[in-house]
């Protein structure tokens, strides 16, 4: 079955470490996003991109970037993290033809 | 930008009640209202939206309702099952062609007692 994929799953780094998260998918959509969900903020968008040269910023990007490398790959990276960072990341996509998001499994990462 | 109140945080029912949660949105041009399911470790998942031309809809137990004018929609759960526990998110978004960007409530989860 067409999926979106996440990896690492579960990271635990250290303050000022460079982290990357990435993203994968065979849905064939063009559409992907990365959110941050923490405990009772519910899914906060980080950045998102409508095709491969196309990159915004969403409510909450400072501290992150993000590289659209071809249709199907979409990472997040934390330059330096630091603890605030920790929480529960989830990329998803979408088509242009419909507005519902497929998510990924997500990935939980520790910032000590 | 957009703001998304979700209500209540928490809801505890018994097997079989009914279940509504509530949400109340900021921007007039906000057009697409999805609702999603997660369950505990699991990734969120489109359990059914609306869009502002139409006032209800309605898919077996779940069903939401749209009031432009008050800028409030609402999922209603009947007849819940234990299977229903699971944290719901409400969304509001604006766009065409798929290029909805979703702001999200905080969440609501939901708790059915056997």
């Amino acid at each position: 079955d067409a999926d979106v994929t996440q990896t690492p799953r579960n990271r635990i780094t250290k303050t000022g470490k460079r982290i990357m998260l990435e993203c994968s998918q065979t849905k064939g959509h063009d559409r992907m996003y990365w959110y941050r969900q923490d405990p009772g903020l519910g899914l906060q968008l980080i950045y998102y991109s409508f095709d491969v040269k196309d990159i915004n910023k969403g409510e909450i990007s400072d501290g992150y970037s993000v590289s659209r490398q071809a249709q199907a790959k979409f990472s997040l990276s934390l330059e330096s993290a630091i603890p605030n960072q920790t929480a529960l990341y989830f990329c998803a996509t979408s088509s242009t033809a419909y507005n519902e998001q497929f998510f990924g499994p997500g990935t939980r990462l520790t910032v000590l | 930008g957009e703001n998304v109140e979700q209500h209540p945080s928490t809801l505890s029912v018994q097997e079989g009640d009914s279940a509504v949660i509530k949400c109340t949105y900021s921007d007039s041009a906000s057009n697409y209202f999805p609702w999603y399911k997660q369950e505990l470790g699991k990734r969120p998942q489109l359990i059914i939206d609306i869009r502002s031309n139409v006032g209800e809809k309605k898919d077996q137990r779940i069903a939401v309702t749209l009031n432009k004018t008050a800028k409030h929609f609402s999922l209603h759960i009947t007849e819940t099952q234990p299977e229903d526990s699971a944290v719901y998110f409400c969304a509001a978004s604006r766009g065409s062609g798929g290029s909805y960007i979703p702001t999200f409530g905080r969440g609501t989860s939901l708790i059915v007692h056997p």
